[in-house]
């Protein structure tokens, strides 16, 4: 059972480029999110979706763009990176949004940004 | 949004039990209370879930009063293994972490 799996693991690009982050899950799981994490701190959410073609913001989505065209995949992308983006990237799913339910996070993406 | 309020950090030694404290003023009727522990360099994982009064799994025991404005997390003698960072969650529409508090255990 592969579960929810993050590529790239590790990322350094430079200031401008656009750089995507693929998040997959085997579960069928309706939500998805991602989390950045700077060195440190705590979780902020920027993007999450309830289902296929639906997304909605977190608390921190200015410069983060996401699209979820299937159920599995949610890809994050940065459209012209910036080094405030440099942090380590969570993808996490779960059957639903609340009521009871578990988040089940990826092993992270560590991006740097030059 | 509910908004939690944990200590930053805690210290304690092998074999103690430990109890973290979080606050949820403006939890909402339909709001579970979820932990999660994070290690270093990797994604938090579940620990205990509960709505109200008391959870117990293997890991963990939470305690949840009746006005449900707080819960607290109980590890049953720690280890160093325990050593992480614990988050209290507490379902909103958006799931927002807070910042955690982290634990560190002492030989």
């Amino acid at each position: 059972d592969a579960g929810i799996t993050q590529s790239p693991r590790y990322k350094i690009t430079e200031t401008g480029r656009q750089v995507t982050l693929m998040c997959h899950q085997t579960w069928s799981h309706s939500y998805m999110f991602w989390y950045r994490q700077d060195l440190g701190h705590g979780l902020r959410l920027i993007y999450y979706s309830a289902a296929a073609d639906i997304t909605d913001k977190g608390e921190v989505p200015d410069g983060y763009v996401v699209s979820r065209s299937k159920t599995e995949n949610f890809p994050l992308t940065l459209e012209s990176a910036t080094r405030s983006q440099t942090s380590v990237y969570f993808c996490a799913s779960s059957e639903e949004g609340r009521g009871g339910n578990t988040i089940y996070f990826g092993e992270g993406s560590w991006l740097t940004v030059v | 949004l509910a908004k939690t309020t944990q200590p930053i950090s805690m210290d304690s030694y092998e074999g103690q039990e430990v109890n973290i404290t979080c606050s949820h003023n403006n939890i909402a009727t339909n709001d579970y209370i979820t932990w999660y522990q994070q290690f270093p360099s990797q994604g938090p994982r579940f620990i205990i879930q509960g709505y109200k009064t008391k959870v117990t799994n293997e890991v963990a025991s939470l305690f949840i009063p009746a006005d449900r404005k707080s819960s607290t997390l109980s590890l049953p003698r720690v280890s160093l293994s325990d050593t992480a960072v614990y988050y209290c969650l507490v379902e909103g529409r958006a799931l927002t972490f807070g910042s955690g508090t982290r634990l560190q255990v002492q030989p």
